[in-house]
């Protein structure tokens, strides 16, 4: 099956600890990208990535990193420098490559919360 | 000017009825306006999307209406079902500066949408 995968789907982290969400695609997409979703609230872009070796960063970016080694996986950090990490964190991914619009595809979420 | 306003925050809808969502933006660069679903604990998923030469989209019981002069789409569920009570979030693609393709998603806050049996 194609697909975004995202793991752990329950994920519980102490205060001033790193942790990474992990991202995998399987669709051959040239983009993936963060997002960060609270209650009532839209989602807001952290990173996202065009093309392997390169990102930007989104809206809320401090207090998170990432990297894209490898065109299906882009895993996220969240530092310990991110005050309010505890949300519902979305991965997305898209083929850009020859298409002028951005249909998204979106993985399960992964939920943090910092005890 | 990249924001995306959502309206109502939520919304109950009769077994049946009609839900309406609007969206609203400003910024003109603005260039494809997907809808997306999501399910509690769940991704969204892409529901239906239009482009700005077009002023209407239909796909089963959702339609798209799209006014470029008054920069606002909106969302149109007929013959709502149980089934649907979701959120909803519209959303607007800004062309990428650096690789001139599909760029990045700006969000509407989102509605939550119940439909009522």
């Amino acid at each position: 099956d194609g697909g975004i995968t995202q793991s752990p789907k329950y994920l519980f982290r102490k205060e001033g600890q790193n942790v990474t969400l992990s991202c995998e695609q399987n669709l051959n997409h040239d983009a993936m990208y963060w997002y960060r979703q609270d209650p009532g609230q839209g989602l807001r872009l952290i990173y996202y990535s065009q093309i392997v070796n390169d990102f930007q960063k989104g809206d809320i970016a401090e207090g998170y990193s990432v990297s894209r080694e490898k065109k299906e996986s882009f895993p996220l950090t969240v530092t310990s420098a991110q005050k309010n990490p505890t949300a519902f964190y979305l991965c997305a991914s898209s083929e850009t490559s020859n298409l002028p619009y951005n249909e998204q595809f979106f993985g399960p979420g992964t939920r943090l919360t910092v005890l | 000017q990249q924001q995306v306003k959502q309206s109502p925050q939520s919304l109950i809808v009769q077994k049946g009825g009609i839900s309406i969502i609007n969206c609203a933006y400003e910024n003109t660069a603005f260039d494809y306006f997907p809808w997306y679903q999501q399910f509690p604990g769940k991704g969204p998923a892409l529901l239906i999307a239009i482009r700005p030469d077009v002023s209407e989209k239909k796909e089963g019981r959702f339609t798209i209406s799209f006014n470029k002069s008054a920069k606002q789409f909106s969302l149109h569920i007929m013959d709502s079902q149980p089934g649907d009570s979701a959120t909803y979030f519209c959303a607007a693609s800004i062309p990428s500066p650096i690789y001139n393709q599909g760029g990045k998603l700006i969000f509407g806050q989102g509605t939550e949408l119940s439909v009522k049996p």
